[in-house]
């Protein structure tokens, strides 16, 4: 069965400087991840998505993430925070058993501080 | 170009109650998946309907249904409300096929059970 683990709950990092969110995956096959961001009181919002065709892979917004096979990981980063990026953030995988269905990891709240 | 839309935004029911939340997909999507998402978790997959019935369903009792209309619009129902069904509902809409299209989420229906 497909799971995902973020490593961290919580991060917090001043603004201007690197953003590191952790996503550890478990799955039998090759998966498709996203990382989804969702603002207070809003829906998800797609940030980017890997699906097998480069294992860097760009988002929105200057983010993008690494698909490490060897280490099953999937991190997000950013090389400079703004204070918009203050949110949650959830590292997801598509369930190849469910196509319907998405598992999503427990979340990582970053704050951005001034 | 509408995005998914959901209504109500919030709702306040006591226990024992029924709810209908309702939901229309992102132009040219057929697909819509519903979660659930409770304080500080992730979201969880309830089901997923296409061509107007259920294709996939998480673990979740048969007090949650639903149903799809012809113009792909969906609707949650949840019978015999308990305390524990308190969370914010996420309908995202996709278009079937392969597992990795992309779930686009609406803002969500935030249920208080009392």
């Amino acid at each position: 069965a497909q799971s995902v683990t973020q490593l961290d709950s919580h991060v917090s990092v001043s603004e201007g400087t690197p953003v590191l969110l952790r996503c550890n995956y478990s799955s039998s096959y090759s998966p498709s991840l996203f990382w989804y961001v969702q603002h207070p009181n809003k829906g998800l919002q797609l940030l980017l998505k890997y699906t097998s065709a480069a294992t860097l892979v760009k988002g929105i917004n200057g983010f993008e993430a690494e698909f490490k096979k060897s280490e099953t990981s999937f991190h997000l980063t950013k090389p400079s925070a703004h204070m918009s990026d203050a949110a949650e953030y959830f590292c997801v995988v598509s369930d190849l058993s469910n196509t319907g269905k998405l598992i999503f990891g427990q979340g990582t709240t970053l704050q951005v501080k001034p | 170009d509408a995005g998914v839309t959901q209504s109500p935004t919030h709702l306040i029911k006591t226990r024992g109650q029924q709810v209908t939340l309702r939901c229309s997909p992102k132009s040219g999507h057929d697909t819509v998946s519903w979660y659930q998402q409770a304080l500080g978790q992730g979201p969880q997959f309830i089901f997923q309907y296409y061509e107007e019935e259920e294709r996939q369903r998480g673990n979740f009792p048969d007090r949650f249904s639903g149903h799809q209309f012809p113009n792909y619009s969906s609707e949650l129902n949840v019978n015999a409300l308990l305390l524990g069904d308190s969370a914010l509902y996420l309908c995202a809409s996709s278009t079937r096929g392969w597992y990795q299209e992309t779930q686009y989420f609406g803002p969500g229906t935030r249920l208080l059970v009392l």
